[in-house]
């Protein structure tokens, strides 16, 4: 899986918009961007993923940039519950049938301060 | 909601003895993983399980871990001869889709090996 740049650490202050940035300049044609966090002492939780377009769903919005050598994970409204690292990884639509080996980076490290 | 559920939530061991994680993924989800994080360190990957074979194992994965699927519904991980690296935290996840779908992650089960 090609390699993502996330900042280590970013602040934010509650009921605030965050944006997380993530650059991945040697993303492939093919490499879907996906973006996941981790809550303190939990599992890795699905976030959001995208191709090409910007997504939005429940939880979040992916900005993606025209030339896909970068993305932006948004939260509208920053909650206490928003803080945790949140990854960005590039995932090949091609990696072939029962495979999905993400892999995690270091990932931003997202406090929300009340 | 569905979710990923995972036993025992901590274990402590002996160096050298058997361990066995056991994991209840989502019931329709057909891709079922191990990965694992040692303490302050990044998410790894270890094994993807499809079709009732392993489809994709990392480095980590060595002769001393096994996974199967023993009766249709739940996945487990065994460990042969706990070294004192193994100490981590164990995630199972699983999906429906392995080529764009998101991930599903339990809370994980934590081992100490002593």
């Amino acid at each position: 899986d090609a390699k993502t740049t996330q900042p280590n650490s970013m602040e934010s202050n509650e009921e605030e918009p965050v944006h997380l940035p993530c650059n991945h300049s040697t993303i492939s044609g093919t490499d879907y961007i996906h973006w996941y966090r981790q809550l303190p002492s939990q599992g890795p939780e699905y976030v959001i993923h995208g191709l090409t377009s910007n997504v939005n769903n429940r939880m979040a919005s992916l900005a993606i940039a025209e030339d896909r050598k970068s993305s932006t994970l948004i939260l509208h409204r920053a909650t206490l519950r928003d803080a945790a690292v949140y990854y960005c990884i590039l995932r090949d639509v091609h990696s072939g049938a029962g495979s999905y080996q993400l892999t995690f980076g270091k990932g931003t490290k997202l406090s929300v301060i009340p | 909601e569905p979710e990923v559920t995972q036993t025992p939530s901590h274990q402590v061991t002996q160096m050298g003895q058997e361990v066995i994680l056991r994991c209840v993924p989502i019931s329709n989800h057909l891709y079922f993983y191990w990965y694992r994080q040692i303490l302050g360190q990044k998410v790894e990957f270890l094994v993807s399980f499809y079709n009732n074979e392993i489809s994709e194992k990392s480095e980590i994965f060595d002769d001393q871990f096994s996974v199967e699927r023993p009766d249709g519904s739940n996945f487990t991980l065994k460990i042969r001869s706990t070294k004192l690296e193994d100490s981590a935290m164990y995630f199972c996840a699983s999906t429906r889709n392995a080529n764009t779908g998101e991930l599903f992650f339990g809370e994980g089960s934590r081992l100490t090996v002593l």
